[in-house]
């Protein structure tokens, strides 16, 4: 079956601008994860939706930086007024379960969107 | 708060040879742990995980223990090969929290 799908791939932006990243998880699953990935780092945590709520947003890195996810299934993540220390990929994930308790089920990766800021 | 810290990279071996990739972590409760592996230009994939302390994950000739006494996941391969050549990290999800902590990759490159 389809996989996470990120749009778009690449993104160009001039600093200050304001950006929306999109992930369409696999069909049926009620969690959804966005992550930021640096160069030479590994992804962190940005925000984690149990169906249309967010359940965690503690990564969020400040109130430039905001995510939706209206019906359940698709998410945007929403970037304002972005600095070029925003530059990075950004990664979605979903999983079938992903509450409480369910911390053993697989997230599937999506393939990631390139922001750079110039 | 969780933590993952992965040997440092990059690793070159040659083909066959034996592959240790160290990952101690630091969480409470009893976390779950993975290994994901990022091939050239594709995404993230899962290689193998375990959920308790004392389990096994393996897949694709690739193993790893949880040890709780040691808060230690190593990745192991007894004979790489070309085609592993990738990024290698290392994760934990804590329990009754939805999100992974990575550790910040281990990149390894296979000769022929």
């Amino acid at each position: 079956g389809a996989g996470v799908s990120q749009t778009p791939s690449n993104k160009v932006t001039e600093k200050g601008k304001y950006v929306e990243l999109r992930c369409d998880p696999i069909s049926g699953h009620t969690a959804l994860y966005w992550y930021r990935q640096s160069l030479g780092q590994g992804p962190e945590f940005l925000i984690y939706f149990q169906g249309t709520g967010a359940a965690d947003d503690s990564g969020l890195p400040n109130d430039r930086f905001f995510a939706v996810r209206p019906e359940g299934s698709v998410s945007t993540l929403k970037i304002q007024r972005t600095e070029r220390g925003d530059s990075a990929v950004y990664l979605c994930a979903s999983s079938l379960k992903g509450a409480s308790g369910s911390y053993t089920d697989t997230q599937y990766f999506g393939p990631g969107t390139r922001l750079t800021v110039l | 708060g969780n933590s993952v810290t992965q040997m440092e990279g990059p690793v070159t071996l040659s083909e066959e040879a034996f592959l240790t990739i160290n990952c101690t972590y630091t969480a409470t409760g009893y976390p779950s742990l993975f290994w994901y592996v990022q091939y050239p230009g594709e995404g993230l994939q899962l290689l193998l995980k375990a959920t308790k302390a004392d389990d096994k994950g393996s897949n694709k000739g690739f193993e790893a223990t949880y040890r709780k006494e040691t808060t230690s996941f190593h990745l192991e391969k007894g004979s790489v090969q070309v085609s592993d050549s990738a990024v290698y990290f290392c994760a934990l999800r804590g329990t009754n929290a939805g999100k992974s902590t990575f550790g910040d990759g281990t990149t390894l490159t296979v000769k022929p």
